[in-house]
């Protein structure tokens, strides 16, 4: 089976760093991807791990541990409009159809 | 606007009632998926085309549930007799077939069974 785990909700201040973290448990893995989500609206690619170590792309960052199945996002200096939701997703390893297996997503608020 | 467009955005039916949504791809790609997403849940995958052939479905997936695209183009999802558990947001995405790492989603349907 596929158990993804990430908090459900976090709270932050404005200008200040977050990390989301996301812990997986697949029959196989081909890549963890990261999307956020604002409230009744699609999810937006933000990132892509397949190898380990960190990927940093402007203000987010992701980084993933395949040994121990462990991804997190990281989100510096803090923007009101980055409250939303922000989804962890992993592809299994002989998925020929690139789906996607979505966690929960956790619920970020950034305060002024 | 050149991404996905989904159609309706909102949909109200009684149980009982059938439903069909679309969905339409960015042009040129060959991938598209359902997932299906309910209130703070992450979206749960449907079924996938590749170009027009339907190449898998989840087992979510009821005999209610059936979807086409029939020109490797847009795609119809359409749900007979709807229950109340259909109540959800209904999420298209599409991919390039060399560049399936990243799928692109369109707005959603919100379906609303009384």
């Amino acid at each position: 089976g596929q158990n993804i785990d990430q908090p459900t909700e976090m709270t932050a201040t404005e200008g200040a760093i977050v990390q989301i973290n996301c812990t997986y448990q697949t029959s196989g893995f081909n890549g963890l991807f990261w999307y956020q989500q604002h409230a009744g609206e699609a999810p937006t690619f933000l990132s892509y791990n397949v190898l380990d170590g960190l990927e940093e792309k402007g203000r987010f960052s992701s980084f993933l541990s395949r040994s121990k199945g462990y991804s997190y996002l990281l989100l510096k200096e803090l923007q009101m409009k980055d409250s939303a939701s922000y989804l962890c997703a992993v592809r299994g390893l002989r998925d020929s159809s690139y789906k996607l297996i979505f966690g929960s997503g956790t619920r970020l608020l950034v305060r002024p | 606007d050149t991404g996905v467009s989904q159609d309706p955005r909102h949909k109200i039916t009684k149980r009982g009632q059938n439903v069909t949504f679309r969905c339409d791809p960015i042009s040129e790609h060959n991938r598209l998926y359902w997932y299906r997403q309910t209130l703070g849940q992450g979206p749960e995958f449907l079924t996938y085309f590749q170009n027009e052939a339907q190449l898998e479905k989840s087992r979510l997936l009821s005999d209610r549930f059936s979807a086409e695209r029939p020109k490797g183009s847009f795609s119809t999802l359409e749900i007979q007799r709807t229950e109340q558990g259909d109540s959800a947001m209904y999420l298209c995405a599409s991919s390039l077939l060399d560049r399936a790492n990243e799928q692109f989603f369109g707005p959603g349907t919100r379906l609303t069974v009384l």
